[in-house]
């Protein structure tokens, strides 16, 4: 089936850095999500993007829909502690299931 | 409201019980969603219900088995489940099933344990 590559796996930076992560995929999409889980609860939607090229932004948080419409990055600026958890991307081709990647774990340091 | 509630929190359960999960969006979506998450995985999806009818069924062992009562509840039942069925079980709803505009909100789980 078809899978979205999310890199990196994990990070571990300090407090104030700025963080970047990235989804890739071998097929076209037409929605692209960013999710953050934290331990013991569910995954919370932070940014959507619906158009290629689209460029949209959540507080220190700031995603891009690639304009080749198979690949989305997360720039989270001036990390804090608060920002630890688990990042998922997920992605739609067309209409069809939402299709994740495999997260990326970030811890802060303070 | 823009909230996908779940009950229970936790659920410990031995091999040949019967329990019920339970989620509720007051949203008005129309796409209601259960996932299965391991530790560290992504979320894999069980069952869709496109309006409060089963639309999609990953393949999903009939020892769970899904209900919509109505368009703001989904339950799912559990019946003879194994140990490694133990897992984050997640609920998420979006306004229109399939849509292109169509953002998922995710509950906060219930954790279940089979013994």
């Amino acid at each position: 089936g078809q899978q979205l590559n999310q890199s990196p796996q994990s990070m571990f930076i300090q407090e104030g850095e700025d963080v970047s992560m990235n989804c890739t995929s071998s097929s076209i999409f037409n929605t692209w999500l960013w999710y953050k889980q934290e331990p013991g609860e569910g995954p919370v939607l932070l940014i959507a993007l619906y158009k290629a090229g689209e460029l949209t932004s959540n507080g220190r948080l700031t995603a891009q829909f690639g304009i080749t419409r198979k690949d989305s990055f997360l720039n989270i600026s001036a990390s804090i502690p608060s920002d630890v958890g688990i990042y998922f991307c997920a992605g739609r081709p067309g209409t069809g299931k939402l299709i994740f990647g495999q997260g990326t774990t970030l811890q802060v340091k303070p | 409201d823009t909230e996908v509630t779940q009950t229970p929190k936790h659920l410990v359960m031995g091999m040949t019980n019967k329990k019920s999960l339970k989620c509720e969006q007051h949203m008005g979506h129309r796409a209601m969603y259960w996932y299965k998450q391991k530790a560290k995985k992504p979320p894999e999806l069980m069952f869709v219900y496109s309006y409060e009818k089963l639309s999609i069924n990953e393949s999903v062992p009939s020892r769970f088995s899904p209900e919509c009562p109505n368009s703001s509840l989904l339950n799912l039942h559990l019946h003879a489940l194994q140990p490694e069925d133990s897992a984050l079980y997640l609920c998420a709803s979006s306004l229109l099933p399939g849509g292109v505009e169509d953002e998922q909100f995710f509950g906060p789980g219930t954790r279940l344990t089979v013994l």
